[in-house]
């Protein structure tokens, strides 16, 4: 089955404490992206990433890191989380210039 | 630069009466644009979706937009809402050209549609 998968779907940390949410796809997509969603902003994109080795800044980059180092994997980094960071976040994945983006299910941080 | 605006926080219509959530967008470039469903505790869903095909345009579930480039807009529509509407739905634009951002996604704030019985 074609999917887009995050782990882990809920966490609580506390300030600080370094986390990686991953975010795995089987569908062979070159384009990847992380948002965030918060209540009454709908989603923001954090960092997005052409192909392996091709990252950039979304619009809301501050206090986050990413890494593509193959094709199918993404991992959201956050080296010193913040309650502000607290949301909703989600990894997508598509193809070049089909331009439908495949969400994943989805993590809950909330940070203390 | 591209943005969207979803012109209702939250909708609220009977079930079985039609259903109407409405969504203006500005690009510089033709935009692709695309509505996606929000079911809670869930991911997103894509309903439908434009890419300078047949303006109006048909998705899952008995939804359709239409895009109307003369009042940049993008409402979505569906003649008899039933319970398992209820969710958010976002509507969504892309630029259409071929620089470094271009796969970039904008999206709109949502609209919460509720249905009651």
């Amino acid at each position: 089955e074609a999917q887009v998968t995050q782990n882990p779907r809920y966490l609580i940390t506390v300030t600080g404490k370094k986390l990686t949410v991953t975010c795995s796809q089987n569908m062979n997509h070159e384009y990847m992206s992380w948002y965030r969603q918060d209540p009454g902003l709908g989603l923001r994109q954090i960092y997005y990433s052409m192909n392996v080795e091709v990252t950039d800044k979304g619009d809301v980059p501050e206090g986050y890191k990413v890494s593509r180092k193959e094709k199918r994997n993404f991992p959201l980094i956050l080296e010193s989380p913040s309650p502000n960071q607290t949301s909703l976040y989600f990894c997508a994945s598509s193809l070049p210039r089909e331009g439908t983006q495949y969400f994943g299910p989805g993590t809950r941080l909330t940070v203390l | 630069a591209q943005s969207v605006t979803q012109l209702d926080s939250h909708v609220s219509v009977s079930e079985g009466t039609p259903v109407l959530l409405r969504c203006n967008y500005s690009s510089s470039y033709s935009p692709s644009l695309f509505w996606y469903v929000q079911h809670p505790n869930k991911g997103l869903q894509l309903l439908l979706k434009y890419t300078s095909a047949a303006t109006l345009v048909k998705g899952i579930n008995g939804f359709e937009a239409e895009f109307k480039k003369s009042e940049t807009s993008f409402h979505l529509t569906k003649p008899s809402a039933h319970m398992s509407d209820a969710a958010e739905y976002f509507c969504v634009v892309r630029a259409a050209y071929s620089g470094a951002g271009s796969y970039q996604l904008t999206f709109g704030k949502g609209t919460k549609l509720s249905v009651i019985p």
